[in-house]
Order: C-alpha cells, then structure tokens, then sequence
C-alpha cells in the first residue's frame, strides 16, 4: 500500500527565512500528490496539487512544490516565510488506477517567529 | 451546501457509551472519506466510499469502527463501546467523481472526547 512520510515534524523559522518541508511516498506508479494547510483553529484546506505535465507546481500564498519522480519525493517550498504561514502542512498521495483513496503523512508544524 | 458538513461539532461521552458521527458531503461528490486526526498522528484513513462501490475500510481500527453511506450522500461513523483511545477529532472528506480530479473538501470535523 502507499505510505507517505513527511521527515520533519516541527519547524520553527524567523520570518523572511526559506522554506523547504519535504515529502516522500511510497509507490512505483502514478500519482498525483497534495499539499494541504491548516491553519490554527480552522479546516484543512488545499494548498496546491500535482497530477500531471510540469513537475513544478504553485500554489497558493507564493508556495510551489517540485515533483521528483527519480526521487519519489513532492518538497514543498517558500523562498520567504511570514508569520500567517504558522500553521500545520500535510502532505497526501493518491495512487492513480490502483484505489483512489488519498493517504497523508503525519503532518509538519510549522512555527513562524515574528 | 457550500461545504462538507458534520454533526456534531463537539462530542463528549463515558467509555464504553456508543456514538454516532455525522456527515453532509458537498452535492454530487460521490466520493467520501472519514479521517482520524489525534495529536502527533497527523490524519489517519479510516473509510472511503466511492460511489456504489463497495468501500474501503482498510484504515478502520477495530470491528468497533463502522460506517454507512445512505442514498450515495449522508454517511454516519459509529463507534461502538469507546474508549479513552478513541478521543480525537474525525474529519470528513468529499470529492468529485471517479472520472473527474479528485480534490477532497474537508468538512469542520467532530471533536470527540472519551471520559
């Protein structure tokens, strides 16, 4: 079965710094793959997708993500952080023609000092 | 509606009490989902239903955990006998057809708390 990791679990950066959270999964192949957000206190939310064509994919708020497939991995990015990115990322896979259940990682929080 | 629905928002309860969780899925998404989501596990599949398909309980923890999907819409998540173990925040999820991108739209999830 698929699987997801998300190697970091909390990361604590100063505003204006770069981000990179990264993400892994597990399955030889095709997929399509997600990024959601959830800020403090409201709904899990869509913060950019991959399903085909340019592997580098932007999103909302000035995140992108790089699709590697040599590498299984789908890192989220932000040249420059502020402090309304604090937040908890989650990063989802969803084997295309196998099932069509989206399993998520384990969660990143992220902590933005001021 | 505009989104994914549940009910209630809040739940508390005595271990070994059965509950029953609610969701509305957004018009015409035929796929739902429920999720776990406790602290440090992040979100934890439980169910998928798509369509008239059978669904996929592969994420259900024990035979207490079941669920149902009436009419293609409404589906309720019954646990049975809970316990402690069992207090978490239970996210439901719906998405467009099989045929179409599958986006999943969250709804505001039930916080169930086991005394």
């Amino acid at each position: 079965a698929q699987s997801v990791s998300q190697h970091n679990h909390h990361v604590i950066l100063s505003e204006a710094a770069s981000l990179e959270l990264g993400c892994n999964y597990s399955y030889g192949g095709t997929v399509n793959l997600f990024w959601y957000v959830q800020y403090p206190g409201q709904h899990l939310q869509l913060l950019l997708k991959y399903f085909s064509g340019d592997p580098l994919v932007k999103g909302i708020k000035g995140f992108e993500a790089e699709f590697i497939k040599s590498k299984f991995s789908f890192n989220l990015r932000k040249p420059s952080v502020q402090w309304s990115d604090t937040a908890e990322y989650f990063c989802a896979v969803n084997a295309v023609n196998r099932d069509d259940k989206i399993i998520f990682g384990k969660g990143t929080r992220l902590h933005i000092l001021p | 509606g505009a989104g994914v629905s549940q009910s209630p928002s809040n739940k508390v309860t005595e271990k070994g009490k059965d509950v029953e969780l609610r969701c509305d899925p957004i018009s015409g998404h035929t796929a739902l989902y429920w999720y776990r989501q406790s602290l440090g596990q992040g979100l934890e599949f439980l169910i998928y239903f798509q369509g008239n398909s059978a669904p996929d309980k592969s994420g259900l923890p024990s035979d207490r955990f079941s669920a149902e999907r009436t009419g293609g819409s409404v589906s309720t998540l019954t646990i049975q006998r809970t316990q402690q173990e069992d207090s978490a925040v239970y996210l439901c999820a719906s998405s467009r057809p099989r045929d179409s991108i599958q986006v999943e739209f969250f709804g505001p999830g039930t916080r169930l708390t086991v005394l």
